[in-house]
């Protein structure tokens, strides 16, 4: 069955250090992958997403994510991180509909 | 830039009650979407809808749940006798066709049940 992993629940990092956040998928098929950032109280805003060509994918707010097939893979990295970029981020499949993974939580120290 | 909105921002109703959550897909999507996360938790697919029927739906979706576009710019997603388990965070979504295609996000709807 398809699904998506996200193996750290919470980060913590300081400002100004890089930051990755890992995702494993599971799927059959070419994946279509995304990631998703939810500020406090707030919905859910596209970072960046995957189709088809380059595996290194550029998304907004200064994030990069990169597929790796062979590791079923799509990592998302920030080289300096921002207080404002404290929020939750899912990474998600799409099989039509979207399967997420559990979130990870991210902190950020002054 | 279009964007999907929803209302209500915040529902509060009494458990057995009926609720409607409201949703204004952009206006050229075809495939509707409504997803729910309860707090602190993962988001869940609930249902996609397309050419006036239900596409695809989740275990979660059961008998409770129904989904309607009663004209041409409205989706709603009705829980006919609300649980308390049913108190989450409901997300509309859409977009223009299923495979290869980001689904746009509405701010989404706090439901609490009491």
């Amino acid at each position: 069955a398809q699904s998506v992993t996200q193996p750290d629940i919470h980060i913590t990092v300081s400002e100004g250090a890089s930051l990755e956040l890992r995702c494993n998928y599971s799927y059959g098929a070419t994946p279509y992958l995304f990631w998703y950032v939810q500020s406090p109280g707030q919905g859910l805003q596209l970072l960046l997403k995957y189709f088809s060509g380059d595996t290194l994918v550029q998304g907004i707010k200064g994030f990069e994510a990169e597929f790796k097939r062979s590791q079923s893979s799509f990592n998302l990295r920030k080289p300096s991180v921002h207080w404002s970029d404290a929020a939750e981020y899912f990474c998600a499949v799409s099989d039509r509909k979207l399967i997420w993974g559990l979130g990870t939580s991210l902190a950020v120290n002054p | 830039e279009p964007e999907v909105t929803q209302t209500p921002s915040h529902q509060v109703t009494q458990m057995g009650q009926e609720v409607i959550l409201r949703c204004v897909p952009i206006s050229n999507h075809l495939y509707f979407y409504w997803y729910r996360q309860i707090l602190g938790q993962k988001v869940e697919f609930l249902v996609s809808f397309y050419n006036n029927e239900i596409s695809e739906k989740s275990e979660i979706f059961d008998d409770q749940f129904s989904v309607e576009r009663p004209d041409g710019s409205n989706f709603t997603l009705k829980i006919r006798s609300t649980k308390l388990e049913d108190s989450a965070m409901y997300f509309c979504a859409s977009n223009q066709r299923p495979v290869g295609n980001e689904q746009f996000f509405g701010p989404g709807t706090r439901l609490t049940v009491l």
